[in-house]
């Protein structure tokens, strides 16, 4: 049973451009989310995270939006770099549960 | 500060036969844990140690797969006898016993195990 969920396999956008990545979830029990960024042949790296009682947190050009109602969040990165192409993970946990559940990824490319 | 080393980086076995992986984590984190990443699926946790202890081993899939974590340093992860839904990237990750941000992660290269 897959709690988290990311519908969006890839997503081509231009440099300089924003990139809007989402994600979904189920288990409202979740109150913990993080992003994680992947390169080929290397570990997923953490990027930003957000606390349900926060519905932005913001470092640099990554801004993470959480919707609780919707049980939805989406990761913005503007301006969107080269250097940006990666494959982004969602995941979720409970505070105080080390366990992560992470959806598919979503393959970012960023055009020159 | 050396990050989450893993070993071997892809192993390629016939169905039937054994593969140890290990996981070497962040000197000093408490915490270890094994994921799998399957065919592009999403990353899935396999079970966590706080020190030599199993805390969850929830996500292991059956009884083929054995960690181990003697001395809570380095931990091992062996399949016996191997399978071909077995193939995939095993990730290991590590952090620290009840830090601030706990559930940040800090994860190595992967184990890339492709089982024909």
């Amino acid at each position: 049973d897959q709690q988290v969920k990311q519908n969006s396999p890839s997503l081509s956008v231009q440099e300089g451009r924003i990139s809007i990545l989402n994600c979904d979830y189920t288990n409202s029990m979740f109150d913990y989310f993080l992003w994680y960024k992947k390169y080929p042949a290397e570990g997923p790296t953490f990027l930003i995270s957000i606390s349900s009682i926060k519905d932005k947190n913001e470092d640099g050009r990554f801004t993470v939006f959480l919707n609780k109602s919707a049980k939805h969040l989406s990761l913005h990165i503007v301006p969107s770099q080269p250097g940006d192409s990666a494959v982004y993970f969602c995941a979720a946990s409970v505070l105080g549960d080390y366990k992560l559940s992470f959806g598919a990824g979503t393959t970012v490319t960023v055009r020159a | 500060e050396a990050g989450v080393t893993q070993f071997p980086s892809h192993s390629v076995i016939e169905k039937g036969q054994t593969v140890t992986l290990r996981c070497d984590p962040i000197s000093g984190h408490d915490n270890l844990y094994w994921y799998r990443r399957v065919m592009g699926k999403e990353i899935k946790f396999l079970l966590h140690f706080v020190k030599e202890s199993k805390q969850d081993e929830s996500g292991m899939p059956n009884n083929r797969f054995l960690a181990e974590r003697t001395g809570g340093t380095y931990s091992t992860l062996k399949v016996q006898p191997a399978e071909l839904e077995d193939s995939g990237v095993y990730f290991c990750a590590s952090s620290l016993q009840g830090a601030a941000g706990a559930n940040v992660l800090t994860f190595g290269a992967g184990s890339r195990l492709t089982v024909l």
